[in-house]
């Protein structure tokens, strides 16, 4: 079973940069971390579920929300097993934990980590 | 983006009952509709994806249907593990959006 854990969240003020990352084991070699599409998705304090951003496998493709496009970037080691999330310019809306997440399929997230809580605060 | 509803937003229900939750997308999602489970402090468990496929491992109590704009989730006999919040999601297009959840309680 994939195994996922997040971390690099903590308390930053609006305007400051944080780097998360996520850390992946428990993989087959039948479907190695390079087979996996790649995502994070945060949640606000009582709030909803939101996508923020895609890497596929091969980096065929990466996406992001409307939200952050300009000021995160989503990135991958294969060789490390780890997903990556650069987080710039950060507004206190970004307040959130965030999680990583698989998709072995499109468009589902099929296993995902815990999540690393990141404040925005000045 | 498509918005997604759920209905209701919290449910009390008791060991044994079959429990119904709805969930409407804004526009046609076909059948791009996925279910998950989350408790609280850990990430959300999918459930189901593709409206009604059971993902490995998950029990059969659990069943998906619908298709468009109006899906539905069941669980067919409350077990004391089940009470948690459920979250639908769409991948029809980007973004994907997810509801704001089903808290399902015990009564």
């Amino acid at each position: 079973e994939v195994e996922l854990v997040e971390s690099g969240g903590g308390l930053v003020k609006p305007g400051k940069s944080l780097r998360l990352s996520c850390a992946a084991s428990g993989l087959s070699s039948g479907f190695p971390f390079r087979s996996y599409t790649m995502n994070w998705v945060r949640q606000a304090p009582g709030k909803g579920l939101e996508w923020v951003a895609t890497i596929s496998s091969n980096l065929a493709y990466i996406h992001y929300s409307d939200s952050v496009e300009g000021r995160f970037t989503i990135s991958r080691d294969d060789a490390k097993n780890s997903l990556y999330l650069q987080m710039n310019s950060l507004r206190v809306e970004d307040t959130a934990i965030y999680h990583c997440a698989t998709s072995a399929g499109p468009g589902r997230f099929d296993s995902w980590g815990q999540g690393t809580l990141v404040s925005v605060s000045s | 983006d498509i918005q997604m509803t759920q209905s209701p937003s919290s449910l009390s229900a008791s060991v044994g009952d079959r429990v119904t939750i709805t969930c409407q997308a804004s526009q046609d999602v076909r059948n791009f509709l996925n279910w998950y489970q989350q408790k609280p402090g850990k990430g959300p468990k999918l459930l189901i994806y593709d409206t009604s496929i059971l993902q490995r491992g998950v029990p059969s109590r659990f069943s998906g249907s619908g298709s468009g704009t109006d899906f539905t989730l069941t669980i067919s006999s409350l077990q004391p593990e089940d009470f948690a919040t459920y979250i639908c999601q769409h991948y029809a297009n980007l973004p994907y959006t997810f509801g704001q959840g089903t808290k399902l309680e015990i009564q």
